[in-house]
């Protein structure tokens, strides 16, 4: 079993839709929570930080973690086309851990005009 | 412009060349790493280094060899690779190594032939 599972996608959505993103893990031990964006031959992009439980809000974007569940998500409101990418989760235990990042394999999003 | 730059943007290499992938971050960050990218797997860390000293070093074959001259630039060195090796390899950056935000560098497309 991977640490972090996520959807590959294809994940399809008309222009203006939600777009709904979700990673489960089973390290308990994980308390860092981050989303990148990589557009296709670019690197990867943070776009959201969170730390434990709880809803993080930036723009069109909304972070949420459950943590009891071991599941996170990324909600973009209003998609647009520049929206489509692949979208990274990631996380990483307690800082003196180091930076140990755990990714997920990546779901890929197309905003459809 | 992320911050992290990475040259070339792409090498195509065979089997027995020896070539170097070069990392700068403009961000005063005190942490830099290299990460592995390969098609359908998430992203693989390789190398850690804090204050230009190596703390990680996850099990990867001696043909990479990283070396990090100071705080801001980081470089892997290739000989003898495989063409399994073609990937992506992405360099990042965190102001800390105890700091799990990270920021990448656009990465090089590595080809093996």
């Amino acid at each position: 079993q991977k640490e972090v599972e996520q959807d590959p996608g294809p994940l399809s959505v008309p222009e203006g839709a939600i777009v709904s993103l979700n990673c489960t893990y089973s390290n308990s031990a994980f308390q860092y929570f981050m989303w990148y964006r990589q557009y296709s031959r670019k690197g990867p992009e943070l776009l959201m930080y969170t730390y434990s439980s709880g809803n993080k809000e930036d723009g069109r974007f909304t972070a949420q973690v459950d943590k009891s569940s071991k599941y996170i998500s990324l909600f973009i409101r209003d998609s647009q086309p520049s929206d489509s990418a692949t979208y990274l989760c990631a996380m990483s235990a307690a800082k003196a851990a180091g930076n140990k990042l755990t990714f997920g394999g990546g779901t890929r999003v197309l905003v459809k005009p | 412009e992320t911050g992290v730059t990475q040259t070339p943007r792409h090498l195509v290499m065979g089997m027995t060349n020896k070539k170097s992938l070069k990392c700068e971050q403009h961000l005063g960050h005190n942490a830099m790493y290299w990460y592995k990218q390969s098609a359908k797997k998430p992203l693989e860390l390789m190398f850690v280094y804090s204050l230009e000293e190596r703390v990680e070093n996850n099990s990867v074959p001696s043909r990479f060899s990283p070396e990090c001259p100071n705080s801001s630039h980081l470089f892997l060195h290739l000989h003898t690779l495989q063409p399994e090796d073609s990937a992506l390899y992405l360099c990042a950056s965190s102001q800390d190594f105890q700091d799990a935000e990270a920021f990448f560098g656009q990465g090089t497309r590595l080809t093996v032939v």
